[in-house]
């Protein structure tokens, strides 16, 4: 079955620092892939995205993703953290075949802290 | 444009009792999904509406249903609330059918059973 395990629960790290997300993927094809960020209480905001070509896809907010087929991974990099990035990241897959049109599959999310 | 818009943003039911969740779509999307997200987890995917016909669905019971209307807006329905369906409702919009364009996420509906 398909499944998104983003092994880090929570991460804290000081502004200035650079920061890695890690996401690992189970999936038979080549996936489409997310990242969504979520600030409490509020609903997600797409970071990123990959379908398909060059394996390192930029995002918004300084944000960029590096798929590694080999590895199953897309890991979701940023190399300067700001206080404002502290929140919830959510790495997601996506079926787009059959009965599961639509479905995305989301990790547990990685909580993010900032240190001033 | 205007983003995905969610009613109500909170909403206290009791077990038993029938909830309809709406949510409108992006300008110019056609596609809407609903997602279910429970407290410290991340969204599961409930069903998606296409040209007002259901096109996926995950692993819900029907008494989770919907509707999508000519316009694009959708409701989420659930009969017979449980205590384990208290969580955030998410609405998400599309332009198309595809995965290629992403989805666009409402703030969500937080639903409590008592």
């Amino acid at each position: 079955a398909q499944s998104v395990t983003q092994p880090d629960i929570h991460i804290t790290v000081s502004e200035g620092a650079s920061l890695e997300l890690r996401c690992n993927y189970s999936y038979g094809a080549t996936p489409y892939l997310f990242w969504y960020v979520q600030s409490p209480g509020q609903g997600l905001q797409l970071l990123l995205k990959y379908f398909s070509g060059d394996t390192l896809v930029q995002g918004i907010k300084g944000f960029e993703a590096e798929f590694k087929r080999s590895q199953s991974s897309f890991n979701l990099r940023k190399p300067s953290v700001h206080w404002s990035d502290a929140a919830e990241y959510f790495c997601a897959v996506g079926l787009d075949y059959g009965g599961s049109q639509g479905n995305l599959i989301f990790g547990k999310g990685t909580k993010l802290s900032v240190k001033p | 444009e205007t983003g995905v818009t969610q009613s109500p943003t909170h909403l206290i039911k009791t077990r038993g009792q029938q909830v309809t969740l709406r949510c409108s779509s992006q300008s110019g999307h056609n596609t809407v999904s609903w997602y279910q997200q429970a407290l410290g987890q991340g969204p599961q995917f409930i069903f998606q509406y296409y040209r007002e016909e259901e096109n996926g669905r995950g692993n819900f019971p029907p008494r989770f249903s919907g509707l999508q209307f000519p316009n694009y807006s959708s409701e989420l329905n659930v009969n017979a609330l449980e205590l384990d369906d208290s969580a955030l409702y998410l609405c998400a919009s599309s332009k198309s059918v595809t995965m290629n364009y992403g989805y666009t996420f409402g703030s969500g509906t937080r639903l409590t059973v008592v």
